[in-house]
């Protein structure tokens, strides 16, 4: 969806490296959400952000809602071949109408 | 637990044929989507439903129709299928969202219009 971008579209790194991708939007953000999914494959759930400010970890995974509700960053610290994949974030912006749409991805490729 | 169960997971269809795509959720969700995805346009939105007997447009709702008529399915229909619908189809099953749980998604529907 243009609503919501999605920053960089595709990013290759080195094993071990950080990086981070971003989802913005133009409307406020009631819940964020990050998915990632492999090729071919249905979508993991990664984690949710409602609050402005929230962060939130899993493993080696960060995702940070900005105080504005606006956007979002996912970072990823010491990357692994098994990080590789489309990272996806979506959200309503709208407040609670149940639509939920998607960015248009980003493709992450981690080089051994 | 089945979750999210999508029928059927590959499909041809000629140009003109119609078909159904059948969307099935055992976790009593209210909502429910369906989603295309394309290289490079990531998830986009094709109709959604907040409960049972309703529907709602999403992004991209042409061409295709849906139905809601027990609350643990939702129906994508094609009338006339075109090239232009050749996708991976997913569809996803939610609490109601003021809970502000995630998005259940099925395997996906790897349709291809010839």
């Amino acid at each position: 969806s243009q609503e919501l971008e999605q920053s960089p579209q595709s990013l290759i790194v080195q094993e071990g490296k950080n990086l981070t991708i971003n989802c913005t939007s133009s409307k406020t953000l009631y819940g964020l959400y990050w998915y990632k999914q492999k090729y071919g494959e249905g979508l993991i759930f990664l984690m949710m952000l409602q609050k402005g400010g929230e962060e939130k970890s899993h493993e080696k995974i960060t995702a940070k809602l900005d105080e504005k509700k606006q956007q979002s960053s996912l970072h990823i610290t010491a990357s692994q071949p098994s990080h590789a994949g489309i990272y996806l974030c979506g959200a309503e912006l709208s407040g609670n109408t149940g639509k939920l749409i998607f960015g248009q991805g980003t493709t992450l490729q981690v080089k051994p | 637990n089945a979750g999210v169960t999508q029928t059927p997971k590959f499909r041809v269809l000629k140009t003109g044929q119609s078909m159904t795509l059948l969307c099935a959720q055992d976790m009593n969700h209210e909502y429910m989507y369906w989603y295309r995805q394309d290289p490079g346009m990531g998830l986009r939105l094709i109709h959604y439903s907040v409960g049972e007997g309703t529907t709602a447009k999403g992004e991209v709702p042409d061409g295709y129709n849906v139905s809601r008529l027990k609350k643990q399915n939702f129906l994508l229909g094609l009338e006339s299928a075109a090239p232009s619908q050749t996708s991976v189809y997913f569809c996803a099953s939610s609490y109601r969202r003021g809970r502000g749980t995630e998005a259940f998604f099925g395997q996906g529907t790897r349709l291809t219009v010839v």
